[in-house]
């Protein structure tokens, strides 16, 4: 069965430092997004990417973040200049539809990022 | 801000009993998507709702999405010790952007 893959599972990072979280959606999958959990709190939307752009972002989604679709089969979140606070599972997740009610968001295992 | 709500946070129950977790918010959402999460993995998409009032049925699991499109419930029947897990609300607008709710932490003893 067809599924989303994420790298690195775990990832420890000092503050300041970069770091990118790496997707592989699912192949014939149009809409790419990445989510985040710390712990202990809600899964909290970030981004959506759809033909090499931006689609939708929240206001967690700053300039310390980017989403990249190196080469047409990854799909990338770089953080830069991590900070604590960035230490969360992050989920990446692709669709092949757009809209929540005719299409499913499959989820990756998510990359878990601890920041010291 | 859309906010959803989901009560309880936690439920213990023994196997064989009934349990309903609840999803609310004051907004409007176009659909609402019921997940389970296992530990250490993603959510999985266990159904979608998108007319109000409409109720769907897998197996022992009865959701159903309020008249006004802002609730949802989730009923399990009969509850089984492989119904452990944390289940998630989550609604959706225009777009494919999901709003969760806080889970719900099912636990079932047998």
């Amino acid at each position: 069965e067809p599924e989303v893959t994420q790298t690195p599972s775990h990832q420890v990072t000092q503050m300041g430092q970069e770091v990118i979280l790496r997707c592989v959606p699912i192949s014939n999958h149009l809409y790419f997004y990445w989510y985040r959990q710390i712990l202990g709190q809600k899964v909290e939307f970030l981004v959506s990417f759809y033909n090499n752009e931006i689609s939708e972002k929240s206001e967690i989604f700053d300039d310390q973040f980017s989403v990249e679709r190196p080469d047409g089969s990854n799909f990338t979140l770089k953080i830069r200049s991590t900070k604590l606070e960035d230490s969360a599972m992050y989920f990446c997740a692709s669709s092949d539809r757009q809209g929540t009610d005719t299409g499913e968001l499959f989820f990756g295992e998510g990359s878990r990022l601890t920041v010291l | 801000t859309q906010l959803l709500e989901q009560s309880p946070q936690f439920l213990s129950i023994q196997e064989g009993e009934n349990l309903t977790v609840y999803c609310n918010s004051s907004s409007v959402f176009s659909s609402l998507q019921w997940y389970r999460q296992e530990p250490g993995e993603g959510p999985v998409l266990l159904v979608t709702v998108v007319t109000g009032g409409e109720v769907k049925k897998l197996k022992r699991l009865t959701f159903q999405f309020g008249d006004a499109r802002k609730d949802s419930s989730l009923h399990i029947t009969a509850a089984q010790p492989g119904d452990t897990g944390l289940y998630l609300c989550a609604g959706g607008n225009a777009g494919n952007m999901l709003t969760f709710g806080g889970g719900t932490r099912l636990m079932v003893k047998p």
